[in-house]
């Protein structure tokens, strides 16, 4: 148990859904990310919240939309999402953004098949 | 560009020592992180590295040498339960973790 939950662990949806993943972290972090990952590639930082302001959106589709209510949690909600978009995708939190020794933690993944 | 690079895959025999090794090129150097992550799991944190040298964690160690932009993280006394993906990770001038796409350890009795 890493203190970073996240729901559902597993998601299939057609491509005209409309689905949202949820991140809650229990550690007292004030930075939060999406990571898609993919079989045999480098985790993608997909986007990152420092305080609940977003400092980095990686050039990321607009059917994801990330939304940050507070320090605690993440949401990552999807919309005409296409069959390449099928990954794991993770979400982690660290104390703040712009430290050297800022350790990621991570939840444990939510496994997304787009059909 | 910034790039990682780490062996795709290794086997290793229970009881051994296993060496894994990531070059790194990044705009900008803030220390590099390692973590494990089994199957289906999340990565988990091990070690990070700012400095040049060895730092020795049980059974685990992790080197780094900033001029040759190079790490490796060794692993001794080998057990069935390291069987796992190995994640290099190399944090920038603006602090982003730029990552490998990880070396798969497969350990054999």
């Amino acid at each position: 148990e890493t203190g970073v939950t996240q729901t559902p662990r597993h998601l299939v949806m057609g491509m005209t859904n409309k689905k949202s993943l949820k991140c809650e972290q229990h550690l007292g972090h004030n930075a939060m990310y999406w990571y898609k990952q993919s079989a045999k590639k480098p985790l993608e930082l997909m986007f990152v919240y420092n305080f609940k302001e977003q400092t980095e959106n990686n050039s990321v589709p607009s059917r994801f939309s990330p939304e940050c209510p507070n320090s605690s949690h993440l949401f990552l909600h999807l919309h005409t999402l296409q069959p390449e978009d099928s990954a794991l995708y993770l979400c982690a939190s660290s104390q703040r953004l712009g430290s050297g020794v800022d350790t990621q933690y991570f939840g444990p993944g939510t496994r997304l098949t787009v059909l | 560009g910034q790039n990682i690079d780490q062996p795709t895959e290794m086997t290793a025999t229970e009881g051994a020592i296993v060496q894994i090794n990531c070059t790194y090129q990044t705009s900008g150097f803030n220390g590099l992180f390692w973590y494990q992550q089994h199957a289906g799991e999340a990565p988990t944190f091990l070690s990070y590295n700012v400095l040049d040298g060895l730092e020795e964690k049980g059974r685990f160690s992790s080197f780094l040498s900033r001029s040759k932009g190079y790490s490796y993280l060794l692993l001794k006394e080998l057990q069935m339960k390291d069987s796992a993906s190995y994640l290099c990770a190399a944090s920038d001038s603006n602090y982003q973790l730029i990552w490998g796409a990880g070396t798969k350890l497969i350990i054999k009795p």
